[in-house]
């Protein structure tokens, strides 16, 4: 069993390009989260899904967006991608949702210049 | 979520049990406490959580004294592997909310 995978494991990316950032899980978990992690910040919330086709708002969602067209998979774009951006984006899953434990992804190393 | 404080660091002797202090004199009676752990460039990764109740599993054991206002995560024999930031979190329903963390360091 893999867990949660996420790709690619880094990235260097010109400022206003699109990126997407991929997550997926094979646990058959319900809810997915994305969380980027900085320096000195700790980690934040981006983006949830508490299951297949629902999404919902972190605590800094702009300039992000997600979509979960389905269980195994929730990925993360960045329609126009800027330098306060450069951060390590991490995805994880739980069972049921927010009241249970999470798990997660190696990471997404990604750096926009 | 109630917050948590943690010591900002210690050090730990290979083969020795870590006992991690956390303080969280605000937690209400529906809250859990969780504990991760990040190594160097990985992901989070789950320890254990409790409520109430000590709490032991194959990595770690969860002492919560009996006001609920403080909690310990004892390592039992810590190897060079458990050098890490180890999180405390209270949490009820929603985000998980990272603080600082302790950085153990497990040295020889």
């Amino acid at each position: 069993i893999a867990g949660i995978t996420q790709a690619p494991t880094s990235q260097i990316l010109a400022a206003g390009r699109r990126m997407t950032l991929r997550c997926t899980q094979d646990m058959r978990h319900n809810a997915m989260y994305w969380y980027r992690q900085d320096l000195g910040l700790g980690l934040r919330l981006i983006h949830y899904s508490n299951t297949a086709g629902t999404t919902g708002k972190g605590e800094v969602p702009d300039g992000y967006s997600v979509s979960r067209a389905n269980t195994d998979d929730f990925p993360l774009t960045l329609a126009s991608a800027v330098p306060s951006q450069t951060s390590v984006y991490f995805c994880a899953s739980s069972e049921r949702g927010s009241t249970d434990t999470q798990y997660f992804g190696p990471g997404t190393r990604l750096t926009v210049l | 979520d109630a917050k948590t404080t943690q010591p900002p660091s210690m050090d730990c002797a290979e083969g020795r049990a870590a006992n991690l202090p956390c303080n969280h004199s605000t937690i209400s009676g529906n809250e859990y406490v969780y504990w991760y752990r990040q190594i160097h460039s990985q992901g989070p990764q789950y320890i254990i959580h409790g409520l109430k109740n000590n709490e032991t599993n194959e990595m770690a054991s969860l002492i919560i004294t009996e006001d609920r206002k403080s909690s310990t995560l004892i390592l039992p024999h810590a190897t060079l592997r458990d050098t890490a930031v180890y999180y405390c979190i209270v949490r009820s329903w929603g985000k998980l909310q990272f603080g600082a963390g302790t950085q153990v360091v497990v040295t020889p």
